[in-house]
């Protein structure tokens, strides 16, 4: 079956200390990779996606097929970090978009 | 509208009513999802169209669960004979294309709250 998980429930770290938020995932074949995100009062939203190997508000996150990981990162938190993440790995429909898998969710606390 | 609107924000209900939830999204926009999410959980899938096609419902929990979309715009869950445990955050969100990464736009969600 597949599977992601986020271990930790909840993270909490000092502004500018380094951050990372674990995800693995338990897939057969390569899905595709999503980090999602809800702020305090808003709307769930896309941080950042595995194939456009983009870095969103000093956020990375790199694909390791080995240890079928996909962990969020961020070398200096700032408060306006604390959110909600989720990842989500995306279920391939031959090119389709099909659904997305959510993990629990991880919630960041930055503290001043 | 600017983004994807869902209705109601917030839905009490008692037991074995039935309820309607309401999902309109980005105009334009081909897929449209709907996730329910409990406490402390993240979004579970439950059902997704592309137009007014259902294309994989094999998320809905059972057969008191079902949704529409019937011409290819506003999308409607229904939950019949309502009950406790169906009490959650029900997310509804729209995509350009069903491709893969595509970027998925989500509604702030009706809070459902089964009495």
């Amino acid at each position: 079956a597949q599977r992601v998980t986020q271990p930790e429930k909840l993270l909490s770290v000092f502004k500018g200390a380094p951050v990372e938020l674990k995800c693995n995932y338990s897939y057969s074949g390569s899905p595709e990779l999503f980090w999602y995100v809800q702020y305090s009062r808003q709307r769930l939203q896309l941080l950042l996606r595995h194939i456009s190997r983009e870095s969103i508000k000093g956020f990375t996150a790199d694909l390791n097929k080995g240890e079928t990981s996909f962990h969020l990162k961020k070398p200096f938190a700032q408060e306006e970090d604390s959110a909600m993440y989720y990842c989500a790995p995306g279920v391939n429909y031959g090119g389709s978009q099909g659904n997305l898998i959510f993990g629990k969710g991880t919630k960041l606390s930055v503290k001043p | 509208g600017a983004g994807v609107s869902q209705s109601p924000r917030y839905k009490v209900t008692k037991r074995g009513q039935d309820v309607a939830l309401r999902c309109d999204p980005i105009s334009g926009h081909v897929s449209l999802y709907w996730y329910r999410q409990a406490l402390g959980q993240g979004p579970e899938f439950l059902t997704y169209f592309n137009y007014e096609a259902q294309q994989d419902k094999s998320g809905l929990p059972n057969d008191r669960f079902s949704a529409e979309r019937p011409e290819g715009s506003i999308s409607t869950l229904t939950i019949q004979r309502t009950e406790q445990r169906d009490s959650a955050m029900y997310r509804c969100a729209s995509s350009l294309a069903d491709i893969q990464n595509e970027k998925l736009f989500f509604g702030s969600g009706t809070q459902l709250s089964v009495l």
